[in-house]
């Protein structure tokens, strides 16, 4: 499978524990995007990367979220200490990057839970 | 600010029957404009996309024009199927960041 891969696809934490959802981006795609999606919601954006940068962290909440998206390796997407708000569906996307308006390809998301 | 604004849901529809989902758009600069597609427990697809005034994007039966006049980019299907059943997203993607605007989406359900 070539798109985008998120892992764990559902993932459950008690209140206070940490989070950490992972997203593989397509093969070549230098751009990986997070989003958050809240029940019968949209996608809000939170965090634009490119590797070993943030590009655009603006819809990304100040305390307890980071993200980061290392020379090796998936991109992480990092919740600490967790509350009960933050239940949601988080998806990936990635892109080529080079030119503007490419669409992004999505991940199928990871559901994270909280109890 | 760019945003999106599409039609509330659920749309319930029999089968076979016209489709039409309202989507506008404000932004302040030349947007390509999407529309999306998310099946029950899925991530999002891309399902068709118009990158200028007038451009007509289509797949799978599907069609959206973007109308620059208007600032809309309906989607639309002359025969929905029992498939077609999923949440539709709008979105466009300012040529001056990468980010994409989604608006809250719409959903679908197709009766047999």
């Amino acid at each position: 499978n070539a798109g985008v891969m998120q892992n764990p696809r559902h993932l459950v934490r008690r209140r206070g524990q940490e989070a950490r959802l992972r997203c593989s981006p397509m093969k070549g795609h230098s751009h990986v995007y997070w989003y958050r999606q809240l029940p019968e919601e949209g996608l809000k954006f939170m965090v634009y990367l490119q590797k070993e940068n943030i590009i655009d962290e603006s819809g990304m909440p100040k305390e307890r979220f980071s993200a980061e998206f290392p020379k090796e390796g998936p991109s992480i997407l990092r919740i600490q200490q967790v509350v009960r708000g933050d239940s949601a569906a988080y998806f990936c996307a990635s892109s080529p990057g080079e030119y503007g308006n490419q669409p992004q390809h999505f991940g199928d998301g990871t559901r994270l839970s909280i109890l | 600010g760019n945003s999106v604004t599409q039609m509330e849901g659920p749309v319930t529809l029999s089968e076979e029957a016209f489709l039409t989902i309202n989507c506008t758009y404000t932004a302040t600069g030349y947007p390509s404009l999407f529309w999306y597609v998310q099946y029950p427990g899925e991530g999002l697809q891309l399902l068709l996309k118009a990158t200028k005034a007038d451009d007509k994007g289509s797949n799978k039966g599907f069609e959206a024009t973007y109308r620059k006049e208007t600032t809309s980019f309906h989607l639309e299907k002359g025969s929905v199927q029992v498939s077609d059943s999923a949440v539709y997203f709008c979105a466009l993607s300012d040529p001056e960041d990468d980010k994409i605007i989604f608006g809250k989406g719409t959903r679908l359900h197709i009766l047999p």
